[in-house]
């Protein structure tokens, strides 16, 4: 079974502060997606990395895929509160079935 | 360019009562996956279909559960004697013919009460 643990679960810090989102497996995957999901809605896909050692910048917010593709992360500089909200990775999984693997989640507050 | 649709947006049902939900795909898109999701975690794979056929079932996916995309367009989920840890967000997403695959796009979803 490929679990995905992302850290921390939740992160409360002030706006402008800088933060570090993980995403950890012991499995490989074929891509890491992240995800951002606000309540009563479905995720809202951000960013796909398929490449070990991949970094893909969104404005403020970096990611990148682990060498071994086992694991990912996403940076956000200068946070807003706009940026509060659950984040998501998923690994794409490609034995049978095509099917994402999600971690749990990181609930990211950022206060005025 | 609309996305993947969902209906209903919330169902409140009494226990061993049957539901039935439906997802609408992005137009071109041949892939259409079910996954649910509770308070407090990511989604977990249901099951998926590649045009009209089922692929793959997930053992979350009890014989109570069944999925149909009969033309391979839009999809149903239906739950039969539903029970009180059916309760979750049900949501659908759609990827793209080709090699993108995991590139899925999700429904706003559809939150399952059951009393």
């Amino acid at each position: 079974t490929q679990l995905l643990e992302q850290s921390p679960q939740f992160l409360s810090i002030q706006e402008g502060e800088n933060l570090t989102v993980y995403c950890n497996s012991s499995s490989v995957f074929s891509s890491l997606q992240w995800y951002r999901q606000e309540p009563g809605e479905g995720p809202v896909l951000l960013v796909t990395v398929v490449t070990g050692g991949e970094v893909k910048k969104l404005k403020r917010l970096t990611f990148q895929f682990g060498d071994a593709r086992k694991d990912s992360s996403l940076h956000i500089t200068a946070a807003q509160p706009g940026d509060t909200g659950l984040y998501l990775c998923a690994g794409g999984v490609w034995q049978g079935a095509q099917k994402l693997v999600f971690g749990q989640g990181t609930r990211l507050t950022i206060n005025p | 360019d609309t996305g993947v649709s969902q209906d209903p947006r919330h169902k409140i049902t009494k226990r061993g009562q049957n539901v039935t939900f439906r997802c609408d795909p992005i137009s071109e898109h041949n892939r259409l996956y079910w996954y649910r999701q509770t308070l407090g975690q990511g989604p977990e794979f249901l099951t998926y279909f590649q045009n009209e056929a089922q692929l793959e079932k997930s053992r979350l996916l009890s014989d109570r559960f069944s999925a149909e995309r009969p033309k391979g367009s839009f999809s149903t989920l239906e739950i039969q004697r539903t029970e009180q840890g059916d309760s979750a967000m049900y949501l659908c997403a759609s990827s793209s013919p080709g090699r993108r695959w995991y590139e899925q796009y999700f429904g706003p979803g559809t939150r399952l009460t059951v009393t």
